[in-house]
């Protein structure tokens, strides 16, 4: 039982534009979420979280959106660099404990 | 240590042997959890420990696993009688009980049964 997907396995965006990478939940019961990016031979590392009090949290080029009516976050990185080439996971943790529930991940590419 | 610390880096076993993966999480990290990541999969979860709490061991696949934290510091991962299909990147992570930004993950061992 997947409760947290990442649809896309891949995507390739030329540098400078917009990448949108999007996460969908299943469980109703998470209320924080959060973005982490992975480099090949590293662990993964904290990006960006949101809260599900809002619906929008920006970190300078990175910005999360969260629609909890219809269980969906997306990551948008703007301009897009060719250092943000990398797995990004999306992960969801419940109201109560602390362990995270991650996506399977979606491979950046962000072409000079 | 500034960081969370995993060794090996990398295990090739023969299968059939048993493996031990060892976790050094950040100091003063009350949690400690233990994920892998198999070729073209996400992070899958294994165990937690938090604290002096019994650990959740929810995400063990088989019986063949186990985990110990000790003094709640060091922990180990062990897999016994290993199998190809135990192949796959083992992460380690930390946190304190709970942080905005999540865990602090280590670079993970590379396990290969061959």
């Amino acid at each position: 039982d997947q409760q947290v997907k990442q649809n896309s396995p891949s995507l390739s965006v030329q540098e400078g534009r917009i990448s949108i990478l999007n996460c969908d939940y299943t469980n109703s019961m998470f209320d924080y979420f959060l973005w982490y990016k992975k480099y090949p031979a590293e662990g993964p590392t904290f990006l960006i979280s949101i809260s599900s009090i809002k619906d929008k949290n920006e970190d300078g080029r990175f910005t999360v959106f969260l629609n909890k009516s219809a269980k969906h976050l997306s990551l948008h990185i703007v301009p897009s660099q060719p250092g943000d080439s990398a797995v990004y996971f999306c992960a969801a943790k419940k109201t109560s404990g602390s362990r995270l529930t991650f996506g399977e991940g979606t491979q950046l590419t962000v072409n000079p | 240590g500034a960081g969370v610390s995993q060794s090996p880096s990398n295990k090739v076993t023969e299968k059939g042997k048993d493996v031990e993966l060892r976790c050094d999480p950040i100091s003063g990290h009350t949690a400690l959890y233990w994920y892998r990541q198999s070729l073209g999969q996400g992070l899958e979860f294994l165990i937690y420990f938090q604290g002096n709490s019994a650990p959740d061991k929810s995400g063990l696949p088989s019986d063949r696993f186990s985990a110990e934290r000790t003094g709640g510091s060091v922990s180990t991962l062990t897999i016994q009688r290993t199998q190809q299909e135990d192949s796959a990147v083992y992460l380690c992570a930390s946190s304190l009980d709970w942080d905005i930004s999540g865990y602090t993950f280590g670079s993970g061992t590379r396990l290969t049964v061959v």
